[in-house]
């Protein structure tokens, strides 16, 4: 079945720090891959996304490549400031499981001005 | 636009009761999704729908979990006989069904709290 690892935490990090949280995959056919983000008391909101090999997505300062040949979706940003405190989720959908997502179980980052 | 609500925000009850969650979509979202969130820990899906069908239900933890959809409407999540393992975070989701792949939005969650 599908399923998603993602980085283990708590990740603790300086202002203006660099972010990576590595995320890999699996999956039958070709899912689109996204990264959710829930900040603290908040729902899940959508952060970015990728739909196929190759493609980034970005937002708000992050990024992540759609990697086929190592089936990763790590997520990263240059700069990260003490409001991106938050959990982290990479997740997908495979269009041959009905829709459905498979989520990893999240990486809480922490940043400490 | 309106998001996905979910109500109540926050429910504690007795070990044993029933309690009822209410999802509402945002309009026009075909798809609507039920997770839980275990305090800490990652989300566990539980049931999808396409319109009013569950065409995957294999999530629900056990026979005193079910769920309903109105249309393309509201979505309730039943629990019965509550037990203390079923204290957690129970999240909606919807989204655009069609032939590519859409993201889900996410309602704030049920906070479930059993005694």
């Amino acid at each position: 079945g599908d399923s998603v690892t993602q980085m283990e935490g708590p990740v603790t990090l300086s202002e203006e720090a660099f972010l990576t949280i590595n995320c890999t995959y699996t999956a039958t056919g070709y899912p689109s891959l996204f990264w959710y983000v829930q900040y603290p008391g908040e729902g899940l909101q959508l952060l970015l996304k990728a739909t196929k090999a190759d493609d980034k997505g970005s937002n708000k300062g992050f990024e992540a490549t759609y990697r086929k040949e190592t089936t990763s979706f790590h997520l990263e940003k240059g700069s990260v400031q003490v409001s991106d405190s938050a959990v982290y989720f990479c997740a997908l959908i495979s269009p041959t499981n009905a829709g459905k997502s498979t989520f990893g179980d999240g990486t809480t980052l922490t940043v400490k001005p | 636009g309106a998001g996905v609500s979910q109500s109540p925000s926050n429910k504690v009850t007795e070990k044993g009761k029933d309690v009822e969650l209410r999802c509402d979509p945002i309009s026009g979202h075909t798809a609507l999704y039920w997770y839980r969130q275990r305090l800490g820990q990652g989300l566990e899906f539980l049931i999808y729908f396409q319109g009013n069908s569950a065409p995957d239900k294999s999530g629900l933890p056990s026979d005193r979990f079910s769920a309903e959809r109105t249309g393309e409407s509201v979505s309730t999540l039943t629990i019965q006989r509550t037990q203390q393992e079923d204290s957690a975070v129970y999240l909606c989701a919807s989204s655009l069904a069609g032939t590519g792949v859409q993201p889900q939005h996410f309602g704030d969650g049920t906070r479930l709290s059993i005694l």
